[in-house]
């Protein structure tokens, strides 16, 4: 089983309507990142989270982490077709070193206007 | 899945010399790699997008010159790290993707230079 788990997998929303991924780990989160693709594009660095129950917003998207439940929620308010895209967790899960970044499998967002 | 390998995982290089990343798709074609940068506790950043047969795209503040990126086949491309400094030490992850799809990552490699 993956190392890091997203729900859901894919989503449909209206234009307007909030929204909410989240990204579950099976191993304590030293940092847990969140990134948006577009199709054929990079990854687009959206937040980083290090602490437990810090939580942090740009614009109409906030991220919470929850270190004792492993899990990070990314909450998006009054979506928009701009938001469409793929949604990528990353996670820390080394304590004292850094090490690869894992990686989500992601979740798909359609907006339909 | 797609499975995306880079070689060598961990290289410690002297100041001046240069140092060759591998990125491989190994069951599929990659039309588009990424490469990206990493630096302790911080986030990946983007440095470059490479299409097969074409130059690579830069990000801002990326110096291509001492970061040189090709990418000669549907299943490899190399970065160049020319002139390794200490402060290109850094933890570089490649990723890969074919027409239009899912990004594959590779496992990254940790260059250290001394």
């Amino acid at each position: 089983s993956q190392e890091l788990e997203q729900s859901p997998q894919s989503l449909i929303v209206q234009e307007g309507k909030n929204l909410t991924i989240n990204c579950t780990s099976s191993k304590t989160l030293y940092g847990l990142y969140w990134y948006k693709q577009k199709y054929g594009e990079g990854l687009i660095f959206l937040m980083m989270l290090q602490k437990g129950g810090e939580e942090k917003s740009h614009e109409k998207i906030t991220a919470k982490l929850d270190e004792k439940k492993q899990q990070s929620s990314l909450h998006i308010t009054a979506s928009q077709p701009s938001h469409a895209g793929i949604y990528l967790c990353g996670a820390d899960l080394m304590k004292t070193s850094y090490d690869k970044v894992i990686f989500g499998p992601g979740t798909s967002l359609s907006v339909i206007p | 899945g797609a499975v995306v390998s880079q070689h060598p995982s961990w290289v410690i290089c002297k100041s001046g010399t240069s140092v060759k990343i591998e990125c491989r798709s190994l069951d599929f074609q990659a039309t588009t790699m990424f490469w990206y940068r990493q630096f302790p506790k911080q986030s990946l950043m983007l440095m470059a997008t490479s299409n097969e047969g074409s130059k690579a795209t830069y990000e801002q503040g990326v110096e291509k010159d001492k970061f040189l990126i090709n990418h000669a086949s549907l299943t490899l491309s190399t970065l160049t790290v020319t002139s390794a400094h200490p402060e290109d030490s850094s933890f570089y992850i490649c990723s890969a993707s074919g027409f239009g799809d899912t990004q594959y990552f590779g496992p990254g490699t940790r260059l250290t230079v001394l």
